[in-house]
């Protein structure tokens, strides 16, 4: 069972609308990981916080904003997304930096459909 | 980043042992090899981790040689349950980014 714990689980939204992508850890981890992942394909990074701050923007769009109020919390704020915005988003947490030896540990992930 | 290569698909029948080796040929010195597991809607699921020579837990083994240009992820005695995605990655160097290759799309068959 995953540590890593996301909402909500399927969110349809129209290209108008704001949503948001709720994810939460309580393992102590200060990384925490958004990834994007389209059907049949690998995820892809798009975000990472480190101690409650931004350390990469994989160069996503702006209608995509992260936003980590605490180390236990991450969200992604969307709005005015398109069609080919919907996949899977994934979030992740992990200790501290990779390289070593730290694990990645990933949600279940939000379905997220754009209509 | 190094950069990983794994065949695209494996083929494999129950009670079976499954080997899916990993090219990643510019690997740092301090970079590990990590492998994950996902199945259809759902998230990457941590398998094995090593370093080098060999790492065995209750779920698979991961072979390592000695240049780690290399790597063997082996599931023993597969079950239909085992079939899924496998991905192998290796860390990046005082760095946060992990990137996913294509995986390895493993079926196992009655």
């Amino acid at each position: 069972d995953t540590e890593v714990t996301q909402t909500p689980k399927h969110l349809v939204m129209g290209m108008t609308n704001k949503k948001s992508l709720k994810c939460e850890q309580h393992m102590g981890h200060r990384a925490m990981y958004w990834y994007k992942q389209k059907a049949k394909k690998p995820p892809e990074l798009m975000f990472v916080y480190s101690y409650e701050k931004l350390s990469i923007n994989e160069s996503v769009p702006s209608r995509f904003s992260p936003e980590c109020p605490n180390s236990s919390l991450l969200n992604l704020h969307l709005h005015a997304l398109q069609p080919e915005d919907s996949a899977l988003y994934l979030c992740a947490s992990s200790q501290d930096k990779l390289g070593g030896g730290n694990t990645i540990y990933f949600g279940e992930g939000s379905w997220l459909t754009v209509v | 980043l190094a950069k990983t290569t794994q065949p695209i698909s494996m083929d494999s029948y129950e009670g079976q042992e499954v080997n899916i080796t990993c090219s990643h040929n510019n690997i740092a010195t301090n970079d590990y090899i990590t492998w994950y597991q996902q199945f259809p809607s759902q998230g990457p699921r941590f398998i094995i981790q090593g370093y080098k020579t060999k790492v065995t837990n209750e779920v698979a083994s991961l072979f390592i040689p000695a240049d780690r240009k290399s790597s063997t992820l082996s599931l023993p005695r597969v079950s239909l349950s085992d079939t899924a995605v496998y991905y192998c990655l290796v860390g990046a160097r005082n760095d946060y980014k992990l990137s996913f290759g294509a995986g390895t799309t493993v079926t196992v068959r009655a």
